[in-house]
């Protein structure tokens, strides 16, 4: 079934360090990626999207690559501060169907220390 | 516009207690969602909405029921509360093709 996997947490990080979060999917068809981050005590807000292949989100510095040869979306950043200290998810629609029904990834939580 | 709006932030039920979480949107979305989220599990699918009066179920519908009167509201209920259901509850709304929008969640405990 379709299916998305981040890497495990919690990555701890210095401020100014490069950040690497992976990403993969299994999906039917051709679905949009989404990278939704969460604040502590909040709901999740929309980091980035990405709805073909080779199309490059971005947004608040973070970027990921639509990769369908490796069915990837990594989330990257060249230089995090504190104020990125947050739980990243990644999702996925059911396939080519943006119909309100996602597919999420277990989350990442990235933490920066000054 | 004030979004995606739930109700209540908290609440601690007793096992066998019933209640109703509720979620309103104002941006005449027609897609509307309910998730759980569970440390290290993500958020799962539990039931979604096409539109008024069209509901279906998703990954984890079991426990919980839903309807879709109007646009705007779309309430999860636990008929029969189970401390398995303790999780925080997040509803989103979106409309075709494009991002969801999501709630501040609800925390539930289930004792």
């Amino acid at each position: 079934g379709d299916s998305v996997t981040q890497m495990e947490g919690p990555v701890t990080l210095s401020e100014e360090a490069f950040l690497t979060i992976n990403c993969t999917y299994t999906a039917t068809g051709y679905p949009s990626l989404f990278w939704y981050v969460q604040y502590p005590g909040e709901g999740l807000q929309l980091l980035l999207k990405a709805t073909k292949a080779d199309d490059k989100g971005s947004n608040k510095g973070f970027e990921a690559t639509y990769r369908k040869e490796t069915t990837s979306f990594h989330l990257e950043k060249g230089s995090v501060q504190v104020s990125d200290s947050a739980v990243y998810f990644c999702a996925s629609t059911f396939g080519s169907s943006n119909t309100g029904k996602l597919i999420f990834g277990q989350g990442t939580t990235l933490q920066v220390k000054p | 516009n004030a979004g995606v709006t739930q109700t209540p932030k908290f609440q601690v039920l007793k096992t066998g207690q019933s209640m109703t979480l509720q979620c309103a949107q104002d941006m005449n979305h027609e897609y509307m969602s309910w998730y759980r989220q569970d440390p290290g599990m993500g958020l799962r699918l539990i039931h979604y909405s096409v539109g008024a009066g069209i509901t279906d179920q998703g990954e984890v519908p079991n426990g919980y029921n839903v309807s879709r009167s109007t646009t705007e509201d779309f309430p999860l209920r636990l008929l029969s509360a189970a401390p398995s259901q303790t999780s925080v509850y997040f509803c989103a709304s979106q409309e075709l093709g494009f991002e969801q929008f999501f709630g501040p969640g609800t925390r539930l405990t289930v004792l």
